[in-house]
């Protein structure tokens, strides 16, 4: 079945320094691919998403390209900032969504 | 209000106790979804509704689990003869119609119920 694997974390960083979280696919047909972000406390939170080849999700300095070749769709921001510590999910679909495990990021001043 | 709203935020059951989450979605929304997040991981798929319909329950983990929204809006996620396994937290998701195939609209995730049985 569809499923979605992600980089494993925790990820720690110094504040503007970029960021990569890995997210690879499986999936049959061409499903939308999305960002969740979860700060602490609160509920999943739509960062972004693509909905076909090619497509680049972007928002808050958070991108994500959906490459069907590579099957990927890798978060990126180029400076983070304190604030940015969440955990991050990837996820594929609609109706009966599929949602990596997470990866929680630490930005340290 | 604006979002999703779960009720409890949190509860506390003893082993074989019944309980009941309340999911009320944001308004004008016809499609729910109910999710299990156990600690760590990302969240796993229950259940879902359009409307008053209950269209796929694949996710529902054993019959003890049942859900329903009776009148296309408020749904309830009721658990019988709660287990240890059964601690995690419960979320609700709601996405407005309109959007096919690859581009239906994202799901709007309310803060979550917090279940604990001891």
């Amino acid at each position: 079945g569809d499923s979605v694997t992600q980089m494993e974390g925790p990820v720690t960083l110094s504040e503007e320094a970029f960021l990569t979280i890995n997210c690879t696919y499986t999936a049959t047909g061409y499903p939308s691919l999305f960002w969740y972000v979860q700060y602490p406390g609160e509920g999943l939170q739509l960062l972004l998403k693509a909905t076909k080849a090619d497509d680049k999700g972007s928002n808050k300095g958070f991108e994500a390209t959906y490459r069907k070749e590579t099957t990927s769709f890798h978060l990126e921001k180029g400076s983070v900032q304190v604030s940015d510590s969440a955990v991050y999910f990837c996820a594929l679909g609609a109706g009966d969504m599929r949602f990596g495990a997470g990866t929680r990021l630490t930005v340290k001043p | 209000g604006a979002g999703v709203s779960q009720s409890p935020r949190y509860k506390v059951a003893k082993r074989g106790q019944d309980v009941a989450l309340r999911c009320d979605p944001i308004s004008g929304h016809v499609s729910l979804f109910w999710y299990q997040q156990a600690l760590g991981q990302g969240p796993e798929f229950l259940t879902y509704f359009q409307n008053e319909a209950q269209l796929d329950k694949s996710g529902l983990p054993s019959d003890r689990f049942f859900a329903e929204r009776p009148e296309g809006s408020v749904s309830t996620l009721k658990i019988q003869r709660t287990q240890q396994e059964d601690s995690a937290v419960y979320l609700c998701a709601s996405s407005s119609p309109g959007g096919t195939g690859a581009d239906l609209r994202p799901q709007h995730f309310g803060d979550g119920t917090r279940l604990s049985i001891l």
